[in-house]
């Protein structure tokens, strides 16, 4: 079965643009989580999905950060008027069960966002 | 909250070598997970590995083995006969069970980057 897809693999962005980054996680997968990970460092979590609801978005650095799952399935992380300090590769990782499951996460390949 | 430290940045072994990539954690929960991941140079972070706090028998898949050790909060990563395709950042990570807040997102540590030379 194919895993966690993300697009666009590369994205470069004028400091003040807006950006859509895409998440398509395995079939079935009740949980979605975004983590943004900077040069040379872990990820860190920005929030969370179980199914349609934004459970947890305790991570998002500023409300310039928007997330949505409105079908459940598909995820798009949204970043308005990009810093440079928004620059690192943002990754979307989901899991077969909900909130209480503490499933395993398993990873896309990631979108790497830099901002001129 | 809770902290993962990984205190190697990098790591170089020539092939066949033996190499143990070191994780520390803290947490204050009794019911925990830990994972370890690989990241190539594609980026894509790879599942290797998951242990509940309850399980402490160590693990070997292959040339991998695993000490999970809680008397000193440590989860280390042993590499037997190291080969170059194993050349990557290695990550290990740390959720809690839920407790009615949040969510059991991971925390990572910085990363381990291995360097295998043949």
């Amino acid at each position: 079965g194919a895993g966690v897809s993300q697009s666009p693999r590369y994205k470069v962005a004028k400091r003040g643009q807006d950006v859509a980054l895409r998440c398509d996680p395995i079939s079935g997968h009740v949980s979605l989580f975004w983590y943004q990970q900077a040069l040379g460092q872990g990820p860190e979590f920005l929030t969370y999905f179980q199914n349609e609801a934004q459970l947890d978005k305790s991570g998002l650095p500023s409300d310039r950060f928007f997330a949505e799952r409105p079908e459940g399935s598909v995820s798009t992380l949204k970043i308005q008027r990009t810093q440079q300090e928004d620059s690192a590769v943002y990754l979307c990782a989901s899991s077969e069960g909900g909130l209480t499951s503490t499933d395993t996460q398993y990873f896309g390949p990631g979108t790497r966002l830099t901002v001129l | 909250a809770q902290k993962v430290t990984q205190a190697q940045t990098e790591i170089s072994v020539v092939e066949k070598e033996d190499v143990t990539l070191d994780c520390v954690y803290e947490t204050r929960d009794t019911t925990y997970y830990l994972f370890w991941y690989k990241q190539p140079p594609s980026g894509e972070l790879v599942f290797l590995i998951r242990r509940n706090s309850f399980d402490e028998q160590n693990e070997i898949s292959g040339r991998y083995s695993w000490n999970f050790q809680k008397s000193t909060s440590s989860f280390n990563f042993t590499i037997t006969a190291s080969q170059v395709v194993d050349s990557a950042v290695y990550f290990c990570a740390l959720t809690i069970a839920y407790s009615g807040a949040g969510s059991y997102q991971l925390t990572f540590g910085k990363g381990t980057k291995l360097s295998v030379i043949p």
